[in-house]
């Protein structure tokens, strides 16, 4: 029962344009949505969250989304750059404080051309 | 400040062979979890723990054993390694906050091919 999917593979966008990743969930309980941008051979890193009670959420060129009617969230990049090629991952938890369980989607890889 | 280190970054396995992968983190995080990462499957919990003494499971636990005697080290034991067990493992970890996003901290992951 994949909770949190993406259902994009992978996506290529000319640099400087917007890159939008979409993210769909199934969990109505998910209190928190976050999205990681993974490189090859590391790990994943943190980029951006969003509570569920909030709409929105913009940090520098990254902006999510989220349409809880929907169970909808997206990650909006502007501009793009070649460097934001990557997997980004988005990731629900539910409930608060540290010990959430934190479910990931499939992610999709994001390529961005020069 | 290193963060989260994963031993080893590579290993290849017989199927039938045990091996434990090394989890270590120096931020004091309460919280730490295992995951692994396939083709098309994303990154599935395999175990976490929320401090030392108290682990329990996640998405896909069989074939896996953890136990957490420090806060540090969280390591996960495969005790008869099978193909299926072939994958990336990643190890995380975090703080415990009253209210807020679990925000994860990832090691490098572990490459792991059984034969």
């Amino acid at each position: 029962d994949q909770q949190v999917k993406q259902n994009s593979p992978s996506l290529s966008v000319q640099e400087g344009r917007i890159s939008i990743l979409n993210c769909d969930y199934t969990n109505s309980m998910f209190d928190y949505f976050l999205w990681y941008k993974k490189y090859p051979a590391e790990g994943p890193t943190f980029l951006i969250s969003i509570s569920s009670i909030k709409d929105k959420n913009e940090d520098g060129r990254f902006t999510v989304f989220l349409n809880k009617s929907a169970k909808h969230l997206s990650l909006h990049i502007v501009p793009s750059q070649p460097g934001d090629s990557a997997v980004y991952f988005c990731a629900a938890s539910a409930g608060s404080g540290g010990y959430q369980k934190v479910t990931f989607g499939t992610g999709t890889k994001l390529q961005v051309i020069p | 400040n290193a963060g989260v280190t994963q031993t080893p970054k590579f290993q290849v396995l017989k199927t039938g062979q045990s091996m434990t992968l090394q989890c270590a983190q120096d931020m004091n995080h309460e919280y730490m979890s295992w995951y692994r990462q396939d083709p098309g499957m994303g990154l599935r919990l395999i175990h976490y723990s929320v401090g030392a003494g108290i682990t329990d499971q996640g998405e896909v636990p069989n074939g896996y054993n953890v136990s957490r005697s420090t806060t540090e080290d969280f390591p996960l034991r495969l005790l008869s390694a099978a193909p299926s067990q072939t994958s990336v493992y990643f190890c995380a970890s975090s703080s415990a906050h009253r209210y807020g996003a679990n925000v994860l901290t990832f090691g490098a992951g572990s490459r792991l091919t059984v034969l």
